[in-house]
């Protein structure tokens, strides 16, 4: 089944304790990337990769980062988390973005609480 | 900065009603309108988009109407359902973004039966 995976689902930290969320699509897709979703704010992009090796910042990338070695992980990494960083973040892949109507797939969500 | 601007924030339609959701944009490079579909616990999904130089697209009950003079595009849903109930983003993209999707602040939808 194509699909795009995050784990964990839920998670609950403290304040300044590194964190990884991974995702994972099994599409082949060469565009990956991180969404926060907050209420009233809708979705706002992290950060961005357009293939392999190549990360870019989306709207709010401030204490975020991403690496992509491999085609099919695009990890988002808290280094030392926030509670202002509480929120529902989804991953989502697609082919080249630049196709006009390329569908972008998004996982299932990862609910972050840092206390 | 935000680019799309989406409203009403929370919508109540009965049984069979019509749902209607805007949206208007300030890029006017933007070539790509999609609407996203988000159920409780799921991540988006694409439901319906549209491109500038039609005014409007028609898929099942779902319809975009676009008015490109005025940057405003519109999600109706006729004879809405309960399962219809969800929360629906507008999205915009083009070029000069780097194709990159800008959304707008979401529309909790809920259809009563």
């Amino acid at each position: 089944e194509a699909q795009v995976t995050q784990n964990p689902r839920y998670l609950i930290t403290v304040t300044g304790k590194k964190l990884t969320v991974t995702c994972s699509q099994n599409m082949n897709h060469e565009y990956m990337s991180w969404y926060r979703q907050d209420p009233g704010l809708g979705l706002r992009q992290i950060y961005y990769s357009m293939n392999v090796e190549v990360t870019d910042k989306g709207d709010v990338p401030e204490g975020y980062k991403v690496s992509r070695k491999e085609k099919r992980n695009f990890p988002l990494i808290l280094e030392s988390p926030s509670p202002n960083q509480t929120s529902l973040y989804f991953c989502a892949s697609s082919f080249d973005p630049r196709r006009w109507g390329e569908t972008q797939y998004f996982g299932p969500g990862t609910r972050l609480l840092v206390l | 900065q935000q680019q799309v601007k989406q409203s009403p924030q929370s919508l109540i339609v009965q049984k069979g009603g019509i749902s209607i959701i805007n949206c208007a944009y300030e890029n006017t490079a933007f070539d790509y309108f999609p609407w996203y579909q988000q159920f409780p616990g799921k991540g988006p999904a694409l439901l319906i988009a549209i491109r500038p130089d039609v005014s409007e697209k028609k898929e099942g009950r779902f319809t975009i109407s676009f008015n490109k003079s005025a940057k405003q595009f519109s999600l109706h849903i006729m004879d809405s359902q309960p399962g219809d109930s969800a929360t629906y983003f507008c999205a915009a993209s083009g070029e000069t973004s780097g194709s990159r999707l800008t959304f707008g602040e979401g529309t909790q939808l809920t259809v009563n039966p």
